[in-house]
């Protein structure tokens, strides 16, 4: 049961341009949302969070926005660079049982030049 | 270095050979989570643990278990490798719910 879902694998984007990364979650006990960067050769970085009390969380270039009734959660990166380039994963969890997250599949994004 | 670092980085082994791979971090954080990565599945938890001596299974801990004698030290062993057991292994411990996890650089792990 895959409870967070990154249903693209790849996504391609112009430098300058907007890259929007989408994930939807089942689990409606997720309170807490999280991305992810991740380069090769090298773990994930976090990138940006958000409680499910809010709706959007903005941190420079990246925005998540956060869709309850839809469950889904998307990441906009404005603009592109090609530095952005790299895997992103969502994850969520659930504060009150504790640590764990659960991840999506991951979304390869190139940024070009 | 997050204050956290896995070793090896980088091992080939044999198929039904034992495999350790070590995690160490130096900020006294309780919460420590072994992860897989592969393709098309993204990062799978595999063990995870509370703390000294407290830990539990995670959704693909078959075929692994895990140790953890002092905070800072989380070990992952693989009783008898398998080819299946081929992946890229993170360790990560929790920094809270803002944040989540600070992972380490991760072990690529070969069974042959």
């Amino acid at each position: 049961d895959q409870q967070v879902k990154q249903n693209s694998p790849s996504l391609s984007v112009q430098e300058g341009r907007i890259s929007i990364l989408n994930c939807d979650y089942t689990n409606s006990m997720f309170d807490y949302f999280l991305w992810y960067k991740k380069y090769p050769a090298e773990g994930p970085t976090f990138l940006i969070s958000i409680s499910s009390i809010k709706d959007k969380n903005e941190d420079g270039r990246f925005t998540v926005f956060l869709n309850k009734s839809a469950k889904h959660l998307s990441l906009h990166i404005v603009p592109s660079q090609p530095g952005d380039s790299a895997v992103y994963f969502c994850a969520a969890s659930v504060e009150t049982s504790g640590s764990r997250l659960t991840f999506g599949e991951g979304t390869q994004l190139t940024v070009n030049p | 270095d997050a204050g956290i670092t896995q070793s090896p980085r980088h091992k080939v082994t044999e198929t039904g050979t034992p495999v350790t791979l070590r995690c160490h971090q130096t900020e006294n954080h309780r919460y420590m989570y072994w992860y897989r990565q592969d393709p098309g599945h993204g990062l799978r938890l595999i063990h995870y643990s509370y703390g000294v001596k407290d830990t539990d299974k995670g959704e693909v801990s078959d075929g692994y278990s895990v140790s953890r004698s002092k905070t800072e030290d989380f070990l992952l062993t693989l009783e008898s490798a398998t080819s299946s057991q081929t992946s890229v292994y993170f360790c990560a411990f929790w920094t809270g719910a803002n944040y989540g996890y600070t992972f380490g650089s991760g072990t690529r792990l070969t069974v042959v």
